[in-house]
This record gives structure tokens, sequence and C-alpha cells, in this order.
């Protein structure tokens, strides 16, 4: 079983529409939790960090659930500057590791007009 | 403010060969980080860095890597001998703190091939 699940995709919508991603994680003792943006050949930037009661910026809604180990990502009226992957990341979680991110596979999204 | 820099960006070497990949990170982050992204795989942690000193080195997959970070600044990777499975993007990633929440910023990464 991977660490981090996440649907590949792609997810193909049009502009203005809500998306949701979904992501769980096996590692019961991680205890930080991401939401990455990576453009074609790029590196990765942190789109939201995601904790425990769900957070929010602007178009974008995290939620995580650590009983089901289950991480959402919600974008409401999508921009065609939204097209990307989005790589749900959790952290290893224990003692010296907490640096030690883990990565899933990401999920495309192309927003089209 | 400069962001992780890294070099080359891309190096293409021959099987059997020895390269060096060099990552900068952001003045006065402690922490630095090396991953790997293998065709068709998901970004794989290497090792951690605090300062100087490796704090994880769990992710490094054999010998043949040895990661350096003399004066706890820049830090390199070197594969030796490079085999073909070592091929994909080589990113780094600094932070300023090691809480686990704090932001890793990502380099550019490195694309290596070996043929």
């Amino acid at each position: 079983r991977k660490e981090v699940e996440q649907d590949p995709g792609p997810f193909n919508v049009p502009e203005g529409a809500t998306v949701a991603f979904n992501c769980t994680y096996s590692n019961s003792a991680s205890q930080s939790f991401f939401w990455y943006r990576q453009d074609c050949r790029k590196e990765p930037k942190l789109l939201m960090s995601v904790y425990s009661s769900g957070n929010e910026d602007g178009r974008f809604t995290a939620q995580l659930n650590r009983a089901s180990q289950y991480i959402s990502l919600l974008i409401r009226d999508s921009k065609l500057s939204d097209s990307a992957t989005y790589l749900c990341v959790v952290n290893r979680g224990d003692g010296g590791s907490q640096g030690n991110l883990i990565f899933g596979k990401g999920t495309k999204l192309s927003v089209k007009p | 403010e400069a962001g992780v820099t890294q070099f080359p960006s891309h190096s293409v070497i021959e099987k059997g060969q020895t390269v060096t990949l060099r990552c900068d990170p952001i003045s006065g982050h402690d922490n630095l980080y090396w991953y790997r992204r293998v065709m068709g795989k998901e970004i794989k942690f290497l090792l951690h860095f605090v300062k100087e000193s490796k704090q994880d080195e769990s992710g490094m997959p054999n010998n043949r890597f040895l990661a350096e970070r003399t004066g706890g600044t820049y830090s390199t990777l070197k594969v030796q001998p490079a085999e073909l499975e070592d091929s994909g993007v080589y990113f780094c990633a600094s932070s300023l703190r090691r809480s686990s929440y704090n932001e890793q910023f990502f380099g550019p990464g490195t694309r290596l091939t070996v043929l």
C-alpha cells in the first residue's frame, strides 16, 4: 500500500467550476499535512498547510480527518492559472524524521476556458 | 531574497561515471533536504541535514550516494558510480526551523539522465 494515495486524474474542468481532491495516508504517526502545487517541469511549491480544524485561504479550503487518515482540498471558482499538479504531502512524524516529507504522486488539474 | 538554487539544471552522463549535484539553500536556513523523483513515481525523501550534521538519511538508496554539507552552508550530492536507475529529478529544499509545520522551500531541481 502506498504511504500517500491520490487519484492521479486528470481532472478537466471549465473555468468557474468547483473541484475537490482527496488523499489518504497510511502513517498514523504523521503530524503535519500539506498541499503542494507543482507546475510542469517546475519545483513543488507550498499551497497550504492543513490543520485539524480545517482551514481556508481564499478560494482554497483544506480539511483533515485524522481518524480516517484522509485529507481533502476544495478549489472554488477555478481559474485557468489553477492548472497544475496538486501534491498531497504528509510528514513521517516520528521523532527526528519530522522533516521527512512523504509525497503522493499528485492529481493533475486542467482548467479549460 | 534569493531562493534555493541548484546546479547543474541538467546533467547527462554515462553509466559508471560520477556526478556531483550542488544545492545552495536560502541564507540562514539550517535545515537542508534532498529529494528525488524517478520517472512515473512520487517524489521521495533522501536525507535531511541540520547545519552540517545528517539528521535523517533513511532515504538514501545505497552507498553509491554520498551527501555532504561541510560548514553547514551549501550541500553536495555525489553519485558514484551512476547507474541507469539513478535517472530522475533531484530536488533540494531548505527550511528555517525543524518543526513539523515549517515550510520547506524547494529548488528548481537537477534533471539527471544516466545513459
